[in-house]
């Protein structure tokens, strides 16, 4: 399978912490994304980071990649309750072309107790 | 700024009837259009992809399928539903571009129930 994992797949934290969660992949990549998935709706796009790039920042948020070791990781600050949600992983998959064909993580559970 | 709808947003249907579920895309032209299916606790699956009218990729074969009659319409069909199609399932759009890549667009999903 070329589905990338994430870990851990559950995380428990107090508001105020910081929450990372990690991502390894398979395939050579064009770029990564990770997205956020409130329980029982759509997924929103976090932050998108290039094979090129190796730290990403947007607000909150933190990324990093390294495609040496083909895995990236995600860091929320300063967390709130309202972080709580399911936080996904996305490649390309390194192709080319119209489409834009994402092969999503297995998610990281984030809980943020108040 | 462009939308993308999707419905019904659940449903359950007995082992053996017919599916359609339908997502819309306003505001942009010419949109990939993709379908997810996501298992409890899992991840997305890719099941079809669609990069104009009439033109649909399937990634895994299975009972459903997929058609694009109009630009910004993409429905997900079957004929006999079975257990296994019970799931989540998402639409979503993205700019048709090249190798860089960019971000899917998600409708808020479709919870499909087979008993």
């Amino acid at each position: 399978s070329q589905q990338g994992e994430e870990d851990p797949q559950a995380l428990s934290i107090q508001e105020g912490e910081n929450a990372t969660m990690n991502c390894s992949y398979k395939t050579s990549i064009n770029n990564l994304q990770w997205y956020r998935q409130n329980s029982g709706r759509g997924l929103v796009h976090l932050i998108l980071i290039r094979s090129n790039e190796r730290e990403k920042h947007s607000g909150r948020l933190r990324v990093t990649l390294d495609t040496s070791k083909k895995s990236s990781s995600l860091l929320i600050t300063a967390s709130r309750a309202a972080d709580t949600a399911s936080y996904f992983c996305a490649t390309d998959g390194g192709g080319g072309g119209a489409t834009n064909k994402l092969i999503f993580g297995t998610g990281t559970l984030l809980a943020v107790q108040p | 700024s462009q939308t993308i709808h999707q419905w019904p947003a659940t449903l359950v249907q007995p082992v053996g009837s017919p599916l359609s579920l339908e997502c819309t895309v306003e505001g942009t032209s010419n949109p990939n259009l993709y379908w997810y299916r996501q298992a409890a606790g899992r991840g997305l699956q890719l099941l079809f992809y669609s990069v104009g009218i009439g033109q649909i990729s399937s990634e895994v074969p299975q009972n459903l399928s997929a058609s694009r009659p109009q630009d910004r319409q993409f429905i997900l069909s079957s004929k006999k539903l079975l257990l296994s199609d019970s799931g989540f399932y998402l639409c979503a759009w993205s700019v048709r571009q090249g190798a860089r890549g960019g971000e899917l667009f998600f409708g808020e999903g479709s919870r499909l129930t087979v008993l």
